[in-house]
């Protein structure tokens, strides 16, 4: 079965510092991966996505994840945050082909410390 | 610029009480979806469309029904509200080839 899994339900760090958060899946397939983003009273808004090619893809506001096939993994970085990247940070598969669903992960609730 | 709209934004019912809540995309995809969003679940898929006229059952249907009047319009109908109900509900839009999902605002509601 299809699941994505984010195994910190929150992290805080320092401004200035840099993060990571983990995002793994399960599929049946080759997977479209991607990151989204949903600042307070806000919809989800697209970070970054992966279909192919390089495994380390770039985002916006300086985020970039690697793909690592053989681990099943879609982590997030960033070398240096910002207060403002304080938002709950989703993780979601789908398939490549046909009509399939996204998959979400539960989310990350990221603070950053001033 | 693709949007969604989502109306309303906030809604108060009683127990029992009949709830639709409406979605608007003017991106021309042919794909709609409910989502509804509680903490430590995520977002779990409720129903969604591949165009007008069609509905598709999700992960978490019990409670819901939808329809998908034209390509532009969906919407969530809650017909005897439950407390278990209260959430936030998001639309998104998508094509064919699930590249990128797009969220509405989100409405927030509350069941008494």
């Amino acid at each position: 079965a299809q699941s994505v899994t984010q195994p910190d339900a929150r992290v805080t760090v320092s401004e200035g510092a840099s993060l990571q958060l983990r995002c793994k899946y399960s599929y049946s397939g080759t997977p479209y991966l991607f990151w989204y983003v949903q600042y307070p009273r806000q919809g989800l808004q697209l970070l970054l996505k992966y279909y192919s090619g390089d495994p380390v893809v770039q985002g916006v506001n300086g985020f970039e994840a690697e793909f690592i096939k053989s681990n099943s993994s879609f982590h997030l970085r960033k070398a240096s945050v910002h207060w403002s990247d304080s938002a709950v940070y989703f993780c979601a598969v789908s398939a490549n082909t046909g009509y399939q669903n996204f998959y979400f992960g539960k989310g990350t609730s990221l603070t950053v410390i001033p | 610029e693709a949007a969604v709209t989502q109306s309303p934004r906030n809604k108060v019912t009683v127990t029992g009480g009949n709830v639709t809540l409406s979605c608007r995309q003017t991106n021309s995809h042919n794909y709609m979806y409910w989502y509804r969003q509680d903490t430590g679940h995520g977002l779990r898929l409720i129903h969604y469309s591949y165009g007008a006229g069609n509905l598709q059952i999700g992960d978490v249907p019990d409670g819901y029904k939808a329809t998908r009047t034209t390509q532009e319009d969906f919407f969530l109908l809650l017909e005897l509200a439950s407390p278990s109900q209260t959430s936030l509900y998001f639309c998104a839009s998508g094509t064919e080839n699930q590249d990128t999902q797009y969220f509405g605002p989100g409405t927030r509601l509350l069941v008494l």
